[in-house]
C-alpha cells in the first residue's frame, strides 16, 4: 500500500538554524498537509496545500514557516530561524481528493537546541 | 470553534475485555469525526470515520464508534481487546465540508491503550 514517506525521522538543529523537513506525498494526492505533536500535546493542525498554494493555515503557522512543492514528488515545510519552542513531532499527511480522510507519515522529530 | 476531549490519557484494559475510548467534541456546526491510531515510531493511521448518515460506524481492527449528537459524543469501542491493540488513539473532528480534513483536524489529546495480559 503506498505510503506517505517523510525524512529525516529525527533532526537536531541549534536555536535561530534554519530546518527543512521534507514529506514525500502518496503519488496520486493532490492535498497536502503538515502538523506537530509537541511533547505531551495533541496534534496541532499547521497548514494545507492545495495546487501550489496554500490554502489554509493555523495560528501556528506564522511567517517563520513555509511550505513548497518544489517538483512533483516532494512537499517540504521550512523553519527559517528555529526556536526551542519548535521543537515537536512534525506529520505530513496527504488526501486523494478535498473529501477525503488523510494518510499521515511516520513523522520528523524536530529538536531544537 | 470546534474542540474535543478526550477522558482518560491512560486506559488500561484486560486482554479479551471491553475497550472503551471516550471522546466528546464541540462544534458549531454539524461535525464531521475521525478516530486515529498511533502505533509506536509510526504515523497516525484512519481507524474510522463519521460523516453523514449511519451513526454506528465499524472501522479496521473491529473498532467501532458511534456519534450521539445529543450526548456531543463518539466513542470508540471494542468488544474485545487484543495485545496488538496497544497503542494511542486520538480521535478528530472537521467542521469543513470536506469531511477529510482539508479545512484542518482539530486533535484531541490522545489516549494512551494499555492492554494487560
Amino acid at each position: 500500500e503506498p505510503e506517505v514517506t517523510q525524512t529525516p525521522s529525527h533532526q537536531v538543529t541549534q536555536m535561530g538554524q534554519e530546518v527543512i523537513l521534507r514529506c514525500v506525498p502518496i503519488s496520486n494526492h493532490l492535498y497536502f498537509y503538515w502538523y506537530r505533536q509537541i511533547l505531551g500535546q495533541k496534534v496541532e493542525f499547521l497548514v494545507s496545500f492545495y495546487n501550489n498554494e496554500i490554502s489554509e493555515k493555523s495560528e501556528i503557522f506564522d511567517d517563520q514557516f513555509s511550505v513548497e512543492r518544489p517538483d512533483g514528488s516532494n512537499f517540504t515545510l521550512k523553519i527559517r530561524s528555529t526556536k526551542l519552542e519548535d521543537s515537536a513531532m512534525y506529520f505530513c499527511a496527504s488526501g486523494p481528493s478535498y473529501n477525503s480522510p488523510l494518510h499521515f507519515g511516520n513523522g520528523t522529530r524536530l529538536t531544537v537546541t | 470553534a470546534q474542540s474535543v476531549t478526550q477522558l482518560g490519557s491512560h486506559v488500561s484494559v484486560s486482554e479479551g475485555a471491553l475497550v472503551l475510548l471516550r471522546c466528546n467534541y464541540s462544534s458549531s456546526v454539524p461535525p464531521y469525526l475521525f478516530w486515529y491510531v498511533q502505533y509506536p515510531n509510526q504515523g497516525l493511521q484512519l481507524l474510522l470515520k463519521y460523516t453523514t448518515g449511519a451513526t454506528l460506524v465499524k472501522g479496521i481492527n473491529g473498532f467501532e464508534a458511534e456519534f450521539k449528537k445529543s450526548e456531543t459524543s463518539f466513542h470508540l469501542t471494542k468488544p474485545s481487546a487484543h495485545m496488538s491493540d496497544a497503542a494511542e488513539y486520538f480521535c478528530a473532528v472537521s467542521e469543513g465540508a470536506s469531511g477529510g480534513g482539508a479545512d484542518g483536524l482539530t486533535f484531541g489529546k490522545g489516549t494512551h491503550l494499555i492492554i494487560q495480559p
